[in-house]
Order: C-alpha cells, then sequence, then structure tokens
C-alpha cells in the first residue's frame, strides 16, 4: 500500500511570492494535517481537514491556508512569503478522527524562501 | 497551552548502552501518546503509541516506553542501543475529546547518536 506522498519534494521561492504545496494521503485515509518542522520550533500543527472541511488550525498567520478535495487530497497555501517560512512541511493522514488512530507522515516539502 | 518537553536534545551513546529518552507533557485530561522516530533522510516513523489499557508499550525495533500518568510521563527505552538507532526521536500527544482525537503536538525532538 503506498504511503503519503507529498509532492514537490524541494522549493525554492522568493520573498513575497506564494506557493502551493501537494499531499496525497494513504488510500482510504480522510484526514490529512500538514506541520512545519524547523530546527527551532520543531514540529508545529497548522491545520488537519477531513472530509474537505478545515477541523482545527494551528496558530499561524491568515497567510497558511488549505484546502482538501472530494479525492482526499490535500493542498496548503503560503502567501506573500517570508524568510522565516523556510522550513519543512509535513503531511500526515489518518483513516479517522476517532481516538485511537495514528497519523503516517509523508517525506516532507523542504521550503526555502530566499 | 498545552506541551510536550524533552530532556535531552542530544545524547551519544556507544553500542550495546542502554537508552532512555525521558518526555513530560502538560495537559489533565485524556491523553493518546506516541513516539515517532526520523532516521537521517528519511520521513517520520510511528516507533510505538499508546492509547490505553497496560501502560508498558512495546513498539518496533525493540523500544518501549512506559506512561506514568502521575507524572505526566511517556519515557522511551531500548536494553541496548545498535549504531543503526541513529536518529532524532520525537515524543507526541494527541488531546482525547471523548473519543474525537486532537492534532499531535510534539516535543522539540532528541538526537541520539550511536558511537560504533
Amino acid at each position: 500500500k503506498a504511503g503519503v506522498t507529498q509532492t514537490p519534494r524541494y522549493l525554492i521561492k522568493t520573498r513575497g511570492q506564494q506557493v502551493t504545496l501537494s499531499c496525497s494521503p494513504i488510500s482510504g485515509h480522510r484526514s490529512v494535517s500538514w506541520y512545519q518542522q524547523t530546527p527551532g520550533q520543531g514540529l508545529q500543527f497548522l491545520f488537519e481537514y477531513f472530509s474537505e472541511t478545515q477541523r482545527n488550525k494551528g496558530n499561524f498567520p491568515g497567510r497558511f491556508s488549505g484546502r482538501q478535495f472530494s479525492n482526499s487530497r490535500s493542498e496548503m497555501n503560503v502567501s506573500t512569503l517570508e524568510l522565516g517560512d523556510s522550513a519543512l512541511y509535513l503531511c500526515a493522514s489518518q483513516r479517522r478522527l476517532d481516538a485511537y488512530n495514528e497519523q503516517f507522515f509523508g517525506p516532507g516539502t523542504r521550503l526555502t524562501v530566499l | 497551552a498545552q506541551s510536550v518537553s524533552q530532556h535531552n536534545h542530544h545524547v551519544i551513546l556507544s553500542e550495546a548502552a542502554s537508552l532512555e529518552l525521558g518526555c513530560n507533557y502538560s495537559y489533565g485530561g485524556t491523553v493518546n501518546l506516541f513516539w515517532y522516530v526520523q532516521y537521517p533522510g528519511q520521513h517520520l516513523q510511528l516507533l510505538l503509541k499508546y492509547f490505553s489499557g497496560d501502560p508498558l508499550v512495546k513498539g518496533i525495533k525493540g523500544f518501549e516506553a512506559e506512561f506514568i500518568k502521575s507524572k505526566f510521563s511517556f519515557n522511551l527505552r531500548k536494553p541496548s542501543v545498535q549504531w543503526s538507532d541513529t536518529a532524532e526521536y520525537f515524543c507526541a500527544v494527541a488531546l482525547d475529546y471523548g473519543g474525537s482525537q486532537g492534532n499531535l503536538i510534539f516535543g522539540k525532538g532528541t538526537k541520539l547518536s550511536v558511537k560504533p
């Protein structure tokens, strides 16, 4: 069974630009979460989607947004990029929302903002 | 706000040494607990998880963890490490909202270097 896939794997942008990252969950998984990983802050939760609805959101500015499609694939968008947005963006999927689920992580998209 | 603390930033051990990585969380309610590992160049993988029941849980590759509710701790252990255990280890907590699971809250991670 294929794991969580993320595209692109690497991305270089300049300040002020916007970027869209994509995540395909494991087949049958309906929940997708996004995390930002940086050396200073570690892994921080961005948002979670289930059945095309944002269920939970972390403490990030409105420049960070996301969506989920009917096939459970998800995208996240960052507008007006800042240098501090350079990070590894991880996507995780889980089958259900009940309390006995584990999240499976993708390889991440490494975003560098120059 | 809820938080997860991992006490050691970097641990260096020789092969065959025993390992214990500390993890404490701050939340008084029901939690689900996880340890993830990130090997160099690879994605996060689940080592073990605790949802309920026996507080001593066994995971992959000989790892185990013990949930001590009174201490809000979930320490990771391995009796004898190998060079291949060199990786970064993350403790994570998900709040249990009466049957619905919240997002993962991660500790800052502990880098483990095992000398051959």
